[in-house]
């Protein structure tokens, strides 16, 4: 299992500001995902992040948009730039570890954020 | 276009029943499928997986089905508990190394 840790929990931000969350995790993990999930919406996959060279985005998402960094096994970063109210959402850090079921995928707790 | 659906409408069950969720799926040829449970304010916590080859798994109170000519996966809680309210989210991938796609989740509200 992996134990995650997402900050901040929770922001309020103006618009057209940006906004880095990190994701810290308790152990080196080989994937690592960034997710949003709006209100009342399941979740979507932003990207992969990958160590060591650019994250893999997703169709909808651009990288100019939500810069990722992966500087080591443990660790990553997402921005959300230029905030608009429609990036209000949940964002969330996801990782998959070797062991017996290496297809499970473990979840942060999430940040929170309300774009004003 | 590939869709996984879930009932949107939330299931209400007495305590001690047991509850069935569904998780329906097209246009994928899923490697495995796998059920999540979210509380409000939390991530989603893996509960099962269940392969293509493989009809059942079960741990604990819970009992996975995977039927890919019905293109549908069941989800069962048996001798369900307050404790059990949550969403329940299923989540599918082409292979070990693709991504998730999740579906939108089922909430379970079980009563006293």
């Amino acid at each position: 299992s992996a134990v995650i840790s997402q900050k901040p929990s929770r922001d309020i931000c103006q618009r057209g500001t940006s906004l880095t969350i990190q994701c810290q995790v308790d152990s080196q993990v080989t994937m690592m995902f960034w997710y949003r999930q709006q209100p009342g919406q399941s979740l979507t996959l932003i990207a992969t992040a990958n160590q060591g060279s650019e994250a893999t985005y997703e169709s909808g998402f651009v990288i100019d948009k939500f810069p990722i960094s992966r500087p080591n096994l443990t660790f990553s970063t997402l921005t959300v730039s230029n905030m608009s109210p429609e990036d209000s959402s949940i964002y969330l850090c996801s990782v998959r570890t070797p062991g017996p079921i290496q297809e499970t995928q473990y979840f942060g707790p999430g940040t929170r954020l309300l774009v004003l | 276009s590939q869709k996984i659906e879930q009932n949107s409408e939330a299931l209400n069950i007495q305590e001690g029943k047991t509850a069935t969720l569904t998780c329906n799926y097209t246009n994928y040829s899923p490697a495995y499928l796998q059920w999540y449970r979210q509380d409000p304010g939390r991530g989603p916590v893996f509960l099962l997986l269940i392969r293509e080859n493989e009809k059942e798994k079960r741990k604990e109170r819970l009992k996975v089905t995977f039927d890919t000519t019905l293109k549908q996966s069941l989800f069962h809680i048996t001798a369900s508990q307050p404790a059990d309210s949550a969403t329940y989210l299923c989540a599918l991938a082409n292979s070990g190394y693709s991504t998730l796609t999740f579906g939108k989740g089922t909430m379970l509200l079980v009563s006293p």
